[in-house]
Formats: C-alpha cells, sequence, structure tokens
C-alpha cells in the first residue's frame, strides 16, 4: 500500500461549475477525514467517516459542499455551483480509529475561474 | 474554541544553525499535539507527536515539548541541514481525537 491517494491532483473549472474529488484512504483505516487549505494557512477541518457513517459534518462550509464514503472504502467530495472562494487545496487524510496519527493525501488543487 | 498560534515566517537559516519554531495553543481539556512537516510537493507527513504534559516527542533530529504551564510546544533542532527545507504546522487534535486543528504553519529555508 502506497498511501493516501486523492484524484485529481489538479482541477481548474469555472464559476458555477460542479466538481468532485475522491480519495482513496490507506485500506486498513476505518477513519477518512477532509480538510481544506488555503494560501498561507493551515488545513481547516472539514469533515469525517468512520467506515461509511459521516460522523461530523457540521464544519463543511456550506450547504454547497457534500461528502460520501458510500461502502467504507474511497469517499468523494463535491462541490456544488462552485465559486471563486472555493479555490484551495482540499486534504484527504485517513487514520485507523480516533487519537492515531492521520495519513494525509497529496491534495487535489481546485482554481475556480 | 481551539486554535493553535505559530510563529510567522520564513525562517532562513545557514547549514548547521540552531532552529526554534514557536508554537502556542488554546484548548479545553488536554489536547494531543502534533509537528507535520510538508516538503515541496509531497503531502503533510507527520514529524513528531505529543499526548500529554511534560512528554517530548523526537524525530529525525527535531524535538519538542508539551508544555502545559506555558501552553507551548515548540519546535527545535540542534544543527539544520538544507534538505530541511520545508513549511512545519503545529497542530493539536480536538477532545474527541478526530479534527486537526493547524496553525498557519512556518516556512523554514536552510542555505548550504
Amino acid at each position: 500500500d502506497t498511501g493516501v491517494s486523492q484524484d485529481p491532483r489538479h482541477k481548474i473549472t469555472k464559476r458555477g461549475q460542479n466538481v468532485t474529488f475522491r480519495c482513496d484512504p490507506i485500506s486498513e483505516h476505518n477513519r477518512l477525514y477532509w480538510y481544506r487549505q488555503t494560501l498561507g494557512q493551515g488545513p481547516e477541518f472539514l469533515t469525517y467517516f468512520q467506515n461509511e457513517a459521516q460522523l461530523e459534518k457540521s464544519r463543511l462550509l456550506s450547504d454547497r459542499f457534500s461528502a460520501e464514503r458510500p461502502k467504507g472504502s474511497f469517499s468523494t467530495l463535491e462541490i456544488q455551483r462552485t465559486e471563486q472562494g472555493d479555490s484551495a487545496m482540499y486534504l484527504c487524510a485517513s487514520s485507523f480509529d480516533s487519537f492515531n496519527e492521520q495519513f494525509f493525501g497529496p491534495g487535489t488543487r481546485l482554481t475556480v475561474l | 474554541g481551539d486554535s493553535v498560534t505559530q510563529m510567522e515566517g520564513p525562517v532562513t537559516l545557514s547549514e548547521e544553525a540552531f532552529l526554534t519554531i514557536n508554537c502556542t495553543y488554546t484548548a479545553t481539556g488536554y489536547p494531543s499535539l502534533f509537528w507535520y512537516v510538508q516538503y515541496p510537493g509531497e503531502g503533510l507527513q507527520l514529524l513528531l507527536k505529543a499526548t500529554k504534559a511534560d512528554d517530548k516527542g523526537s524525530n529525525k533530529g527535531f524535538e519538542a515539548t508539551y508544555r502545559k504551564e506555558t501552553t507551548s510546544f515548540h519546535l527545535e533542532k540542534g544543527s539544520v541541514q538544507v534538505s530541511d527545507s520545508a513549511v512545519y504546522f503545529c497542530a493539536l487534535s480536538d477532545q474527541a481525537g478526530t479534527a486537526l486543528i493547524f496553525g498557519k504553519g512556518t516556512t523554514l529555508s536552510v542555505s548550504s
């Protein structure tokens, strides 16, 4: 296993379009996290899953953001009706249970024109 | 709410110099504390961690001590190398052990 992977690595879209990002965690990890990182800032927590259950989503930035992890393996993060302010790096991480190290993927860089 | 404040960069050092990057935190309870590093073109990697007061985390010559009395977790290295050039993030875990709360990051540039 080579770690957490994310696809695509870069996405350029026009304002108003929908985008979807995929994250494949380390296979034995039951927890999966999404973060957003804007320029000059540290990552900001968005949501997380324990297996297929989304246990925290109050920190998703707006109702345009949604995430799924349908079979407790890979996860998708969707942003509907993108805005220029959504331009950022979207990071995925995984871990085995809580209080354990979170392993981060390389991120998906979104640019909204 | 919980937060992390770390010194602003960039920090520019010559090889073999001593490094300190300051980090202080505000949190309820007793969070775990972390330093993550992001090398150019790579993802975030855990550098070291400490889970309770007075614990010292160490890795690759870096170390940091969990100081509850000063709510600090400063990162130190006695002799930096060019390969240490990266962005360093201080972070804490929330009480549930789920969300990580990060500082803004400190860019370190080491020249030979």
